[in-house]
């Protein structure tokens, strides 16, 4: 248990669905993260939330929407996904964003793979 | 030349073994390092973090920080299979503030 739950753990979605996924940390943390791990290429940034602000956009696709109304939850939401995009989407926190020795802390993650 | 690089393996050592674990990278202004282990099917978590040039101890876990020739490590003692995961390296790049991955090393211990 890191304090930082996702859920659903596993998701199958058509790409024409809507689906969301869930973070939650419990651990006072300010800053949030999405991070996606596909095989093969190192661990890719995509949103970054400090104080529920977003702060980082990695030129990521618009079928992917984050939302971020507290510092504990944030939420990434799916539609119109391809199946590039099946992957580990991990959710993670840190105490603060940009300070050198910030550890982050991740979700257990959640399997998502489009169909 | 990648950001931070990292032998894909897998490594392969026997149990009770020393195995060791490197990282180079490439901005010399990164100014702190992270080793992660990430078993198969799992999440990320954090095995340790230094900053300063030399080594840091915890437990069976050495990490080694060279910042003339860009390279941190990681050295575990007498490894247990239980090790057997993927170790990735991240680097703090200072000057634009970001956390930088490396592919990840797979380790093997064999009983």
């Amino acid at each position: 248990e890191t304090g930082v739950t996702q859920t659903p753990r596993h998701l199958v979605m058509g790409m024409t669905n809507k689906k969301s996924l869930k973070c939650e940390q419990h651990l006072g943390h300010n800053a949030m993260y999405w991070y996606k791990q596909s095989a093969k290429k190192p661990l890719e940034l995509m949103f970054v939330y400090n104080f529920k602000e977003q702060t980082e956009n990695n030129s990521v696709p618009s079928r992917f929407s984050p939302e971020c109304p507290n510092s504990s939850h944030l939420f990434l939401h799916l539609h119109t996904l391809q199946p590039e995009d099946s992957a580990l989407y991990l959710c993670a926190s840190s105490q603060d964003r940009g300070v050198p020795g910030n550890t982050i802390y991740f979700g257990e993650g959640s399997w998502l793979t489009v169909v | 030349q990648k950001e931070v690089e990292q032998n894909s393996g897998p490594l392969s050592v026997p149990e009770g073994a020393i195995a060791s674990l490197n990282c180079t990278y490439s901005d010399r202004g990164s100014q702190s390092f992270f080793w992660y282990r990430q078993y198969s099917g799992k999440s990320p978590e954090l095995i340790m973090f230094i900053y300063s040039n030399g080594d840091k101890e915890d437990g069976r876990f050495t990490a080694q920080l060279n910042k003339a020739s860009q390279y941190v490590s990681l050295l575990i003692r007498d490894s247990q299979p239980s090790d057997s995961a993927t170790y990735l390296c991240a680097v703090y790049a200072g000057n634009n503030r970001k956390l930088i991955w490396g592919l990840g090393t797979s380790l093997a211990v064999n009983p």
